[in-house]
């Protein structure tokens, strides 16, 4: 059974940096996509962009290059960083494998606020 | 980047009932097209990819149709649980891939 798990800090202080890990359970992380996706409050679902097992990634060029992801299939995890967040990025974070998103993580709440 | 729009944007049925759900692509995205339900306090859970195959664990009753630009989520006769919001997205070759707004579908 896949499972992945989000975690990191619930709470960002604006203009620093969100950093997010998921962990993979159940999978290699060979030949897949590993997505991050948001959803602010009430709101509908984002696609922040893709890390693929190779390492190549594509991401949404809504965040103007704030985004990067990286990958450690050692350890199972993949990551994403954004910088310089605002208030308009408070949302639920959910990672989320492949081209259509079959398994998914949780969620995790960041709040950017001071 | 291709726009996703879901029609209509809030669908008011009884259980029972057949629920048809409408999402248009910008531009042709093949058949490279996922829907998804949502709960309240949940992540959303896979229902259809590539268009027209249910995802592992799906009952039947639910069935997705359509390649292009556009496409139908039915759900054949609801139950209780059935009420939720329903997004579709696209993963083609060309990303950003994109959701749509969301239909919530409501007694």
């Amino acid at each position: 059974q896949v499972q992945l798990h989000e975690s990191g800090p619930g709470l960002v202080r604006p203009s620093e940096t969100l950093s997010l890990t998921c962990t993979v359970s159940g999978d290699s992380m060979n030949v897949q996509y590993w997505n991050w996706i948001r959803q602010p409050p009430g709101k509908g679902l984002e696609w922040i962009g893709y890390i693929y097992y190779s390492g190549s990634t594509s991401y949404n060029p809504s965040l103007k290059g704030r985004v990067a992801m990286s990958l450690d299939t050692l350890q199972s995890q993949f990551s994403l960083r954004l910088t310089s967040v605002t208030a308009a990025d408070t949302a639920v974070y959910y990672c989320a494998r492949g081209w259509a998103f079959e398994y998914w993580g949780q969620g995790a709440l960041v709040t950017v606020s001071s | 980047e291709v726009v996703m729009t879901q029609s209509p944007a809030t669908l008011s049925v009884s259980p029972g009932e057949r629920a048809t759900l409408s999402c248009r692509a910008s531009r042709s995205v093949s058949t490279n097209l996922a829907w998804y339900q949502q709960k309240p306090g949940q992540a959303p859970r896979l229902l259809i990819h590539s268009a027209s195959s249910r995802a592992t664990g799906i009952p039947a009753r639910f069935s997705g149709s359509g390649s292009g630009t556009e496409f139908t989520l039915t759900i054949s006769s609801l139950q209780s649980e059935d009420f939720a919001i329903y997004y579709c997205q696209h993963y083609d070759n060309w990303p950003p891939w994109t959701f749509g707004q969301g239909t919530k579908v409501e007694i």
